[in-house]
């Protein structure tokens, strides 16, 4: 079965300064990976998702992030980040077709504060 | 506007009472999920539904119950069987019940204990 693991439960940065949330996942073969985004109280909105080809994906509100098959990660960046990006991010792992369930396994969070 | 709407936002329970929290999507997805999320627990499946009228458990069912007789409808019931409900629930649906179909979310129940 697949997992997810988010190292740091909370991360404060300054606005303007530069973010990256790490993920790391364990799984056998090229899972499918995602991160999603809650604001308190919201459900979650996707930010972006990896299935093949480049590693570095483009996201919604200027995050990327990219696949590093050797390291078993897949971390979130931003290069400025912004007030209203105060949230928790959650990067989920899906197996591929007949590899595994169809479920998502989604990491415990990180709470994103941001200093004004 | 597509989406998926929960009702209600806020939900009490008594000892010993079953409800039901509300999920609708006009999204025309095939595929429906129920997570539980507790503070730093993240998102945990409880049942899923690929197709109408079929539904399988996931990791934590003990204590809920569902239901998918239309596509548009994914009811949860929280029973009497499980003595820690509270927590923050969430209603996702997907187009199929792939793991690489992004799931798209609906804004939350929390549900309390009085």
């Amino acid at each position: 079965a697949q997992s997810v693991t988010q190292p740091d439960i909370h991360i404060t940065v300054s606005e303007g300064a530069s973010l990256e949330l790490r993920c790391n996942y364990s799984y056998g073969a090229t899972p499918y990976l995602f991160w999603y985004v809650q604001s308190p109280g919201q459900g979650l909105q996707l930010l972006l998702k990896y299935f093949s080809g480049d590693t570095l994906v483009q996201g919604i509100k200027g995050f990327e992030a990219e696949f590093k098959r050797s390291q078993s990660s897949f971390n979130l960046r931003k290069p400025s980040v912004h007030w209203s990006d105060a949230a928790e991010y959650f990067c989920a792992v899906g197996a591929r077709p007949g590899a595994g369930s169809y479920q998502l396994t989604f990491g415990k969070g990180t709470k994103l504060s941001v200093i004004p | 506007d597509g989406g998926i709407t929960q009702s209600p936002k806020y939900l009490f329970r008594k000892e010993g009472q079953n409800v039901t929290l509300s999920c609708e999507q006009n999204l025309n997805h095939d595929a429906m999920y129920w997570y539980r999320q507790d503070p730093g627990q993240g998102l945990r499946l409880i049942y899923y539904s690929q197709i109408v009228n079929d539904f399988q458990k996931g990791d934590i069912a003990e204590g809920y119950s569902v239901s998918r007789e239309k596509k548009e409808s994914f009811p949860l019931t929280v029973t009497s069987a499980q003595k820690n409900p509270t927590a923050f629930y969430l209603c996702a649906s997907s187009i199929e019940g792939h793991s690489n179909q992004p799931q798209h979310f609906g804004d939350g129940t929390r549900l309390s204990i009085l």
